[in-house]
């Protein structure tokens, strides 16, 4: 199976800072890499996609980057609705894993 | 829109075997453009991928549950199901399903929470 190993564990951040998370992945992922906000009481929401690839209706503050076993997600001017858990999930090949996860207070 | 509801009991007595159902509306299960899936969430931890499986019946299994497992599609109600024996309080946990598109876009169920416990 494929490791991810994602930090940091936890974050705090303020109103209009920006944040970085990264990815790590045991092997390369060719850039199948997605990034997940998860909330309380309601299901993940995929922010990106292929490592880089913005979802619908994700704001524009939210952006991915990296290749092969590196990659970060970045969000820029940070509001208090993006306080969650954050995960990186390779999607190269099953099973598919994880990252231990990142949650960002704001 | 594709729309995913899970269904299933919210309390499931150890060693007996959940069963939750997907229905899918908005898409057709026969499609040959993505893969239907589980995921789970338990209560403090992080996503586990469960399994899925394609239009034709065709299963991928995460090993440390496939010995438990058996997903499979019901063409005729345009659903698929999820089917785990053997349950202990390490299934317990919330439940989603997944639409895992070939153009790299995935929709998810709302969840549904099983609590294992007598």
């Amino acid at each position: 199976d494929i490791q991810m190993t994602q930090s940091p564990v936890s974050l705090s951040a303020s109103v209009g800072d920006r944040v970085t998370i990264t990815c790590r992945a045991s092997q390369s992922l060719n850039n199948y890499l997605k990034w997940y906000q998860c909330k309380q009481g309601q299901a993940p929401r995929v922010l990106i996609s292929t490592a880089s690839n913005l979802q619908s209706g994700v704001p524009s503050r939210f952006s991915g980057s990296g290749s092969g076993t590196h990659f970060t997600l970045t969000i820029n001017s940070l509001q208090p609705e993006d306080s969650a858990t954050y995960y990186c999930q390779q999607s190269l090949s099953t099973p598919y894993t994880f990252g231990q996860g990142t949650l960002l207070e704001i | 829109q594709v729309q995913l509801q899970e269904s299933g009991p919210g309390l499931v007595r150890p060693s007996q075997t959940l069963t939750l159902t997907c229905a899918v509306s908005g898409d057709s299960i026969s499609s040959r453009s993505c893969y239907w899936g589980w995921f789970r969430q338990p209560a403090g931890s992080g996503l586990e991928w469960i399994g899925r499986v394609f239009f034709d019946g065709r299963t991928n299994y995460n090993s440390f549950l496939r010995s438990r497992l058996t997903i499979s599609v019901d063409t005729s109600k345009n659903q698929f199901s999820l089917k785990l024996n053997s349950v202990t309080a390490a299934d317990t946990a919330v439940y989603y399903c997944v639409r895992e598109g070939f153009n790299d876009v995935d929709d998810w169920g709302q969840g549904t929470r099983v609590t294992v416990s007598s």
